[in-house]
């Protein structure tokens, strides 16, 4: 069973870049999408954007302009990195493994406030 | 994007009861549909995909339907552990997109 654990840091000042890790545990990266998606506390779910093992990427056209997910597969990792946050960037964000659009198995989260 | 809407919001039912979500998409998605199960403080879990094709290791209480538009989530005895909000959620199409949340108490 696959197991994906996240960290990176969970309190940012307004225009700084958020930066987030997911290592991901007894699987291979090949075959599949990778995902993040975040959720605004209190509110609903919110796909950021995916990348393959061959670091081919889809984002979220509301988020494009800032958004870069990278992968390293020699560590089995994959990251994101999300610039100018403002407080309406403030969420729990998940990474998951997505294969065919589909989040399978789901980071345990990570709470990012953003805050001066 | 497409845009999911999901009915009710919240939902008040006891144990034992039959309970039912439906979720609409803007448009036509196939059986391009999951359903998601939110505990309280925990990541979603996927319960359904492709509208009615159960996730391994999930009970058998629940079963989805529907194709095109419109799609269904069920519970056919609801227990205490199933308190949680459900999310519907296309994959047909980036960017996939979620329903608001269905909440279900007992």
């Amino acid at each position: 069973q696959v197991q994906l654990q996240q960290w990176g840091a969970g309190l940012l000042k307004p225009s700084e870049t958020l930066s987030l890790t997911c290592a991901v545990y007894d699987e291979s990266f090949r075959g599949y999408f990778w995902s993040w998606i975040r959720q605004p506390p209190g509110k609903g779910l919110e796909w950021i954007g995916e990348i393959n093992h061959s670091g081919v990427t889809n984002y979220n056209p509301s988020l494009e302009s800032r958004v870069t997910i990278s992968i390293d597969t020699s560590r089995n990792q994959f990251y994101l990195r999300l610039s100018s946050m403002t407080a309406a960037d403030a969420a729990v964000y998940y990474c998951a493994k997505a294969p065919q659009n589909t989040p399978r198995n789901w980071g345990q989260g990570t709470l990012v406030t953003v805050s001066s | 994007d497409i845009q999911m809407t999901q009915s009710p919001s919240s939902l008040s039912a006891s144990v034992g009861d039959r309970v039912t979500i439906t979720c609409r998409a803007s448009q036509s998605i196939g059986t391009y549909l999951n359903w998601h199960q939110q505990k309280p403080g925990k990541a979603p879990k996927l319960l359904i995909y492709t509208a009615s094709s159960l996730q391994s290791g999930v009970p058998s209480r629940f079963s989805g339907s529907g194709s095109g538009t419109d799609f269904t989530l069920t519970i056919t005895s609801l227990q205490p552990e199933d308190i949680a909000t459900y999310y519907c959620q296309q994959s047909y199409i980036t960017p996939q997109t979620f329903g608001q949340g269905t909440k279900v108490e007992i």
